[in-house]
């Protein structure tokens, strides 16, 4: 694993299924974050974490959910899925000093129907 | 609230030179990012301002005046691989990052 890596990269889901999406990173980085990116819209941030075994809610948290057991993981949870859901997200981590920068994992492109 | 605003779309020519321009209004004020993102990747990181003035960093220079809120990416030379979106974030007084909409930029032959 180089980098942050996400999975699946993509996944078309029927409305009220459940489904966890993988985020992993290798760069010890103490921050990771989940985002959905929508056409027209900006970045929104969905939860975060700014370090192991805390988490925090972001813009747009509804539906969501996650957990932080360790430095490395950062899973994304939708409990029931619906449509409005259908969106890219990226995982993103940072070492969380003064001026670094966020690096971003694929994303995985979802698909409620 | 807060707000981040950049050009839907943006044309030029290559081998020109392009300003993208970002304005902004956040509680608080922790830096500015610009971000390249192609079509179906990930952003990835151009530049980093918090203080007023211009950095440059090859092709790329990105310029912050504060007291305006106010940032511009300016790419010179522009090449075909330079199309791309160009997003622009603030960290806030919470260090959390608040994205603009992104400026896809077109370049042309």
């Amino acid at each position: 694993i180089a980098g942050i890596t996400q999975a699946p990269t993509s996944q078309i889901l029927a409305a009220g299924r459940r489904m966890t999406l993988r985020c992993t990173q290798d760069m010890r980085h103490n921050a990771m974050y989940w985002y959905r990116q929508d056409l027209g819209l900006g970045l929104r941030l969905i939860h975060y974490s700014n370090t192991a075994g805390t988490t925090g809610k972001g813009e747009v948290p509804d539906g969501y959910s996650v957990s932080r057991a360790n430095t490395d993981d950062f899973p994304l949870t939708l409990a029931s899925a619906v449509p409005s859901q259908t969106s890219v997200y990226f995982c993103a981590s940072s070492d969380g000093g003064e001026n670094t920068e966020a690096f971003f994992g694929q994303g995985t492109r979802l698909t409620v129907v | 609230g807060q707000n981040i605003d950049q050009p839907t779309e943006m044309t030029a020519t290559e081998g020109a030179i392009v300003q993208i321009n970002c304005t902004y209004q956040t509680s608080g004020f922790n830096g500015l990012f610009w971000y390249q993102q192609h079509a179906g990747e990930a952003p990835t990181f151009l530049s980093y301002n918090v203080l007023d003035g211009l950095e440059e960093k090859g092709r790329f220079s990105s310029f912050l005046s504060r007291s305006k809120g106010y940032s511009y990416l300016l790419l010179k030379e522009l090449q075909m691989k330079d199309s791309a979106s160009y997003l622009c974030a603030v960290r806030d007084s919470n260090y959390q990052l608040i994205w603009g909409a992104g400026t896809k930029l077109i370049i042309k032959p």
